[in-house]
């Protein structure tokens, strides 16, 4: 089955420490997206990469960090520069295409105590 | 700058009927979706509305004015199991996805 996955499904850490989350598509995607959602808000962009070994900043892209090696893969790190780093983070993905219907991994929620 | 309102919450019975609505403000259009997300996972696509008109999907209906700026997700034989956050969200000019808060829909027996 295609899909995307995203792991671990909660994640603890330690204020200022850094922490990287994971995203893989088998869908043969080219876009890959990366959303942080607070509670009773929508979706608001982190980073996006439309093409392997480029990407490019959203709208919070501040204390976030992004690589694109590979095209199943879209790792999101987390780093001690985000202020307030709690909360879901939601990876995405759509075949870059007009089109642009999101797919969605299930979700990591991260809590930084 | 870009905007999209929806209500932020919105209460009906089971087996009634609710009309959801949103109107947004965006540099161009290239389409609008709606999604569905329970508490707590990944929100899951409902519909896509591109050109003016209803999209009827089983109980879910989606309705587009591009004049007006304005769409409205109808949801029919409400279910206990439709209580969840209804997203909308714009395709800009750049093709980017632009997201309203969301709905949060509280259906009661």
């Amino acid at each position: 089955d295609g899909g995307i996955t995203q792991s671990p499904k909660y994640l603890f850490r330690k204020e200022g420490q850094n922490v990287t989350l994971s995203c893989e598509q088998n869908l043969n995607h080219d876009a890959m997206y990366w959303y942080r959602q607070d509670p009773g808000q929508g979706l608001r962009l982190i980073y996006y990469s439309q093409i392997v070994n480029d990407f490019q900043k959203g709208d919070i892209a501040e204390g976030y960090s992004v690589s694109r090696e590979k095209k199943e893969s879209f790792p999101l790190t987390v780093t001690s520069a985000q202020k307030n780093p709690t909360a879901f983070y939601l990876c995405a993905s759509n075949p870059g295409e007009i089109y642009n219907e999101q797919f969605f991994g299930p979700g990591t929620r991260l809590t930084v105590l | 700058g870009q905007n999209i309102d929806q209500p932020t919450e919105m209460t009906a019975t089971e087996g009634a009927i609710v009309q959801i609505n949103c109107t947004y403000q965006t540099s161009g259009f290239n389409g609008l979706f709606w999604y569905q997300q329970h508490a707590g996972e990944a929100p899951t696509f409902l519909s896509y509305n591109v050109l003016d008109g209803l999209e009827e999907k089983g109980r879910f209906s989606s309705f587009l004015s591009r004049s007006k700026g304005y769409s409205y997700l109808l949801l029919k034989e409400l279910q206990m199991k439709d209580s969840a956050s209804y997203l909308c969200a714009v395709v800009d000019s750049n093709y980017q996805l632009i997201w309203g808060a969301g709905t949060k829909l509280i259906i009661k027996p």
